[in-house]
């Protein structure tokens, strides 16, 4: 049972031009949604991250939006740079003591220059 | 801030043997680490939870006796592989969560370990 979907497997996206990276969840029970960028033969390096009691949080080029009635997030990432290509996880977390994550597939962004 | 490190990050050893992968949180204390095996494009697959001091949680699957893992110490996890197999062989990712963060909630990660059971 796939909590956390990422129904796209791969994207490709024109330098310059905006990345919309997409998650679907199911569990209601989700406090924090997080974003990992990560490179082959590397751990994730976190991006963004929103709480479950917002719907959109911005740092720099990367945004993240939340629409909870849908159980969907997005990233957004403008302007898209040659340096962004990575695979993309989203990953939502158990409130409460455990603290997990459920990680997406992820998406594979190709940022072509 | 916030580095994780593990070691090795890449081993290759026999059917049967048994390989360590250390965890180390470099620059703050890590209350809580987690183990994490990648298949090749696939997700993250959280293996367990360890805690320092007490006894791993695992995951719904993953065999405690063949994945051994100890929290001794608050900068250290080690995750033992016992008589591995060729279907052992994955990429193994540790993360940490502790004091002094920014984001209580958020966890790093370290670099990974690559196995290759033969």
């Amino acid at each position: 049972d796939q909590q956390v979907k990422q129904n796209s497997p791969s994207l490709s996206v024109q330098e310059g031009r905006i990345s919309i990276l997409n998650c679907d969840y199911t569990n209601s029970m989700f406090d924090y949604f997080l974003w990992y960028k990560k490179y082959p033969a590397e751990g994730p390096t976190f991006l963004i991250s929103i709480s479950s009691i917002k719907d959109k949080n911005e740092d720099g080029r990367f945004t993240v939006f939340l629409n909870k009635s849908a159980k969907h997030l997005s990233l957004h990432i403008v302007p898209s740079q040659p340096g962004d290509s990575a695979v993309y996880f989203c990953a939502a977390r158990y409130g409460g003591a455990t603290n997990k994550l459920i990680f997406g597939t992820g998406t594979l962004l190709a940022v072509q220059p | 801030g916030a580095v994780v490190s593990q070691h090795p990050s890449w081993v290759i050893c026999k059917s049967g043997t048994s390989v360590k992968i250390e965890c180390r949180s470099l620059d703050f204390q890590a209350t809580t680490m987690f183990w994490y095996r990648q298949f090749p494009k696939q997700s993250l697959m959280l293996m367990a939870t360890s805690n320092e001091g007490s006894k791993a949680t695992y995951e719904q699957g993953v065999e405690k006796d063949k994945f051994l893992i100890n929290h001794a110490s608050l900068t250290l996890s080690t995750l033992t592989v016992t008589s591995a197999h060729p279907e052992d062989s994955s990429f193994y990712i540790c993360s940490a969560r502790g004091l002094g963060l920014a984001l209580s909630y958020e966890q790093y990660f370290g670099p990974g370990t690559r196995l290759t059971v033969t």
